[in-house]
């Protein structure tokens, strides 16, 4: 089945704690993207990856870094996770094709950083 | 700066009852306007791309349009089921998406 793949699924920990969200496809997708949802702000990127090694940032990428080793895989990680850092993250990845590139989304990740 | 907004930003239907939400858009060399539906806890869901105005997609009870400006969701009689949150997306020549903050659809039966 096709599909991007979150862990974990919630996730409650303390202001400083390094922690790491991975995300995986299955689609041989080049472009993966990290967003978070917060109530009234709607979704919002963090960092994009168009294809292997290649990373770039989006919206609001302070506070978080990402890797692009595999082409399935792109991990968010929050060396020193703050309160403003909770909310819901998703991830999603798509072909780069124009005509073909609607992005599919995983579960989501509900952090929460006391 | 890339801007994406909708409205209205809830709508309550009775089943039957035919309505419209809009996305207005600035996205510097827009490459696509995308809508997803997200039901509660869950990702987006993709429903439509438009690549250029005049453009028209349907699906079921949903249709997409765009101009040089807006985009436009049209509900036919919608059905308890289209309850959702109705998301648009512009993406831009800088390869990132740029999100609207939604549009809450509930239709009641």
């Amino acid at each position: 089945e096709a599909q991007v793949t979150q862990n974990p699924r919630y996730l409650i920990t303390v202001t400083g704690k390094k922690l790491t969200v991975t995300c995986s496809q299955n689609m041989n997708h080049e472009y993966m993207s990290w967003y978070r949802q917060d109530p009234g702000l709607g979704l919002r990127q963090i960092y994009y990856s168009m294809n292997v090694e290649v990373t770039d940032k989006g919206d609001v990428p302070e506070g978080y870094k990402v890797s692009r080793k595999e082409k399935r895989n792109f991990p968010l990680i929050l060396e020193s996770p703050s309160p403003n850092q909770t909310s819901l993250y998703f991830c999603a990845s798509s072909f780069m094709i124009a005509g073909y590139n609607e992005q599919f989304f995983g579960p989501g990740t509900r952090l929460t950083v006391l | 700066e890339d801007q994406v907004t909708q409205s209205p930003e809830a709508l309550r239907l009775q089943e039957g009852e035919s309505s419209s939400l809009n996305c207005s858009y600035t996205v510097s060399g827009l490459r696509g306007l995308f809508w997803y539906r997200q039901d509660p806890g869950k990702g987006p869901e993709f429903l439509f791309t438009l690549y250029s105005a005049g453009e028209e997609k349907e699906k079921e009870r949903l249709k997409a349009t765009l101009t040089k400006k807006e985009s436009f969701l049209h509900i036919t009689a919608p059905k308890p089921e289209d309850s959702a949150t109705y998301l648009c997306a512009g993406y831009n020549y800088g390869q990132n998406f740029v999100f609207g903050p939604g549009t809450r659809l509930s239709v009641l039966p």
